[in-house]
Parts: structure tokens; C-alpha cells; sequence
């Protein structure tokens, strides 16, 4: 079964460093996903992205934040200026259109020092 | 109001019984509405989509009462391999993100 794949599997960064989180989509999914979750609380998304815009955005996702399709299978989440509250575990996902179930990877677990 | 809300549990159920879980949501406009289950520190995977028709999937069987704005799950004959949390998603009318309920924990015992 295809699945949604994320790189690193955990990153350690020291505070006020950029990190990139990489991820691989289902091939023939068009719409694309970041979410996190903090230790002990719930999944919370940040960010959508269609047709090579962002579609939507929380108030998480402010302007330390940014998203790249940078070639035609990869999606990344660039943290410009990483802050404590940052660590957490990010979810990548996707779907094939916006109101089919969302597949998601297997996260990427950022601790930031 | 949380925008979905769900019973923490947990709730501990020997092998074999019988357990639901209930959600409700707040946007009455919402579009479509899933349980994920996640395992500790893992990503949430799709149990199954929920229709207003309801749907059985195995021993899982899921109800959406839209007038309600409730969402239940059920799980027949319970195995220790369904230990995890699961979580009521909701995906909003407005866009297309989902958002999760905090999840409920089931522990099943032998």
C-alpha cells in the first residue's frame, strides 16, 4: 500500500537554528498537509497546500513557517528561527482530494534545545 | 466550546466486551468525519470514514447524527490489539483541514 513518507525521523536543533522537515507524498495525491503535536496534547493542523499555494493556514503557522513543493514528489517544512515551543512531533499528510481521508506519514520528531 | 469534543477515558474493557465512544462537534457546516486511531508516539491512521447512513466495517461500526452534531464508534468484541487512542476528526466546512478531538483512550485486558 502506498504510504506518505517523512525525513529525519527525529531532529535535534539548537534554539534560533532553521530546520528543514521533508516529506513524500502519495504519488497521485494532490492536496498536502502539515500538522504537529506537542507532547500529551492533540494533533493540530498548520497548514494546507494545493496547486502549489497554501490553501489555508492556522495561527501556528506564522511567518517563522514556510512550505516548498520543490520538485514533483517532495513537500518540506522550513522553521526559520526554531524556538523551545516548537519541539513537537509534525505530521506530513496528503489526499487526493479535500474531502477524502488524509494519509499520514510517520512524523518527524523535533526537539529543540 | 472545543470544536470537537471527546470523552479522555480511559476506558478499561476486558477481551471480548463491548465498548462506544462518543464525539461531538461544534461547526454544524462540517463536511466529513473520520476516527483515526494513534498508538503511542506514532501518526494517527484511518480507522473509517463516518456517513450519516451509518457504516460497519468489521467489528467497527460508526454513526454520524447530524442534527445532533454527535459522532459514535463502536467496537464489538474487543481485542487486546485495539489498546490506542482514538480520535474523532472532523473535517471543516470552511476548508480543508482537519481537526482532531484530544482522543480517548481504550485499554483492553486479558
Amino acid at each position: 500500500e502506498p504510504e506518505v513518507t517523512q525525513t529525519p525521523s527525529h531532529q535535534v536543533t539548537q534554539m534560533g537554528q532553521e530546520v528543514i522537515l521533508r516529506c513524500v507524498p502519495i504519488s497521485n495525491h494532490l492536496y498536502f498537509y502539515w500538522y504537529r503535536q506537542i507532547l500529551g496534547q492533540k494533533v493540530e493542523f498548520l497548514v494546507s497546500f494545493y496547486n502549489n499555494e497554501i490553501s489555508e493556514k492556522s495561527e501556528i503557522f506564522d511567518d517563522q513557517f514556510s512550505v516548498e513543493r520543490p520538485d514533483g514528489s517532495n513537500f518540506t517544512l522550513k522553521i526559520r528561527s526554531t524556538k523551545l515551543e516548537d519541539s513537537a512531533m509534525y505530521f506530513c499528510a496528503s489526499s487526493p482530494d479535500r474531502n477524502q481521508p488524509q494519509h499520514f506519514g510517520d512524523g518527524t520528531r523535533l526537539s529543540i534545545l | 466550546r472545543k470544536e470537537v469534543e471527546q470523552d479522555p477515558g480511559p476506558f478499561n474493557v476486558p477481551e471480548g466486551a463491548t465498548v462506544a465512544f462518543n464525539c461531538t462537534y461544534s461547526n454544524s457546516a462540517s463536511q466529513s468525519f473520520f476516527w483515526y486511531r494513534q498508538d503511542c508516539r506514532k501518526e494517527p491512521k484511518l480507522l473509517m470514514s463516518v456517513y450519516s447512513s451509518g457504516n460497519e466495517d468489521g467489528r467497527f461500526t460508526a454513526q454520524l447524527n447530524r442534527a445532533s452534531q454527535y459522532i459514535s464508534l463502536l467496537i464489538r468484541d474487543s481485542k487486546l490489539s485495539d489498546s490506542a487512542t482514538y480520535l474523532c476528526v472532523v473535517n471543516m466546512e470552511y476548508g480543508n483541514k482537519l481537526v482532531f478531538g484530544a482522543g480517548t483512550i481504550l485499554r483492553v485486558k486479558s
